[in-house]
């Protein structure tokens, strides 16, 4: 079965500064989808970003980046020019192709410094 | 697009009641998914319909829970007879698959549902 982990329960930095958040995941699939959603205090869900696993180019969106290596099952995000609106829950998502169903890890919890 | 819609955005009701959600998928989408978040249990999927048929119900916890979606547009969730323990926010998401491969899933608000 897939799993997907977030070793880190919370995080924090200061206003202005990058942030990396990590998330490992398990699969003996060759072909998945990989995702970030941010779920802010009001709990609505909001993707962030998507890496298909066939494109070896790393997704960027704007200030948000990750950091995909498959071969150590790593999709870390990376937050650039941290804003006071980034405060949320982040949430690491996997699904294999073929198969519509997601699996999150249990979530990070991001606290912006001002 | 509005988004996902759910219906209501807070519920609160007492124990043995039946309790109905609600959800609006994004027009054309052709995939839906019902979700329960708690924080025991984080995020997890009950239960999801293509093309208004459930594929698979495996997540859903008993035979409490009910789940329908008679027509692409609409979709229910329910529980009856209601329990404290199945308070929680409760998401519904849809994604258009398209035939080529399984597509974002796009979230609605949620409904929180407090059980007394």
């Amino acid at each position: 079965a897939q799993t997907v982990t977030q070793s880190q329960p919370e995080m924090s930095v200061q206003e202005a500064e990058t942030v990396t958040l990590s998330c490992t995941y398990d699969t003996s699939e060759s072909d998945y989808y990989l995702f970030w959603y941010k779920q802010p205090p009001s709990r609505q869900m909001i993707l962030v970003i998507r890496q298909e696993a066939y494109k070896q180019q790393n997704a960027t969106e704007n200030r948000f980046s990750v950091n995909f290596q498959k071969a150590a099952k790593s999709f870390s995000l990376k937050i650039s020019d941290s804003q006071l609106g980034d405060a949320a829950m982040y949430f690491c998502a996997y699904t294999r192709f073929g198969n519509e169903k997601l699996t999150f890890g249990t979530g990070t919890r991001l606290t912006i410094i001002p | 697009d509005a988004g996902v819609i759910q219906s209501p955005r807070h519920e609160v009701t007492e124990m043995g009641q039946e309790v109905t959600l609600r959800c609006k998928p994004i027009s054309g989408h052709d995939y839906l998914f019902w979700y329960r978040q708690t924080m025991m249990r984080g995020l997890e999927l009950l239960i999801y319909f293509n093309n208004n048929v459930p594929i698979d119900d495996s997540g859903m916890p008993e035979d409490r829970f009910s789940a329908k979606m008679p027509n692409a547009s609409f979709s229910t969730l329910k529980i009856q007879p209601s329990e404290p323990r199945d308070s929680a926010v409760y998401f519904c998401a849809s994604s258009f698959g398209g035939g080529i491969g399984e597509e974002t899933q796009y979230f609605g608000p949620g409904t929180r549902l407090l059980v007394l």
